[in-house]
């Protein structure tokens, strides 16, 4: 049974401290996409990839998110300096024909 | 540009009740459209979707959706309410889910009373 994971699951950090979360999609698909979930703003894209190549990214902060894919089996997608407003769930999904999400990572910044 | 609007932030029904979760979208193009579950502090979870064909869709626990054209709509219905079905359910709308993201509504959560 094929899945999308994510690590970490959990990250509390301090405000100014840098986050790299990690996405493995699920082998074969070749498009990747970054959602946030807040309670204020909901389910919204952050960016997405695909087959590796950055295709939109006008969801995130330029100044302090970046999102890559150094090869097909790990998204990563980083904030430096991290700020209490990025608290969020973030969730990877990988897609072939459909998205299939993985279990997000839940980032909280003090 | 694509929208969805989901009536209603939230919605309570007893155990055995009717559940009906109202989603309407905006699209240019022939929708595909989804309905996700979310369970506390979980992630999101594929109930149904339209994609092509078959206006009434069937999915997971129970539930139903009917595509509508005309109306623009996508509502969600189960016919009796579980406890366990207390949840925040999801619409979403993509022109092509494989290779565009998904736009989602704002979420409503489901609240079931014994």
């Amino acid at each position: 049974d094929a899945r999308v994971t994510q690590t970490p699951r959990h990250k509390v950090t301090e405000m100014g401290q840098e986050v790299t979360m990690r996405c493995q999609p699920i082998l074969g698909h070749n498009t990747v996409f970054w959602y946030r979930q807040t309670m204020m703003q909901g389910l919204e894209l952050l960016a997405y990839f695909r087959n590796r190549a950055p295709l939109d990214d006008s969801g995130m902060p330029k100044d302090r998110f970046s999102a890559e894919m150094p090869d097909a089996t790990l998204a990563t997608l980083k904030i430096q300096p991290s700020e209490p407003r990025d608290s969020a769930v973030y969730f990877c999904a990988s897609a072939i024909y459909e998205q299939y999400f993985g279990p997000g990572t839940r980032l909280t910044v003090t | 540009a694509q929208s969805v609007t989901q009536l209603g932030s939230h919605v309570s029904v007893s155990e055995g009740a009717l559940v009906l979760l109202r989603c309407n979208y905006s699209s240019s193009v022939p929708p595909y459209l989804f309905w996700y579950v979310q369970y506390p502090n979980q992630g999101l979870q594929l109930l149904l979707k339209y994609t092509t064909g078959a206006t009434l869709v069937k999915g997971i626990n129970g539930f139903e959706a009917e595509f509508k054209k005309s109306e623009t709509s996508f509502h969600l219905t189960k016919p009796s309410a579980h406890m366990s079905d207390a949840a925040e359910y999801f619409c979403a709308v993509s022109d092509d889910p494989g290779n565009t993201p998904l736009v989602f509504g704002k979420g409503t959560r489901l609240s079931v009373i014994a």
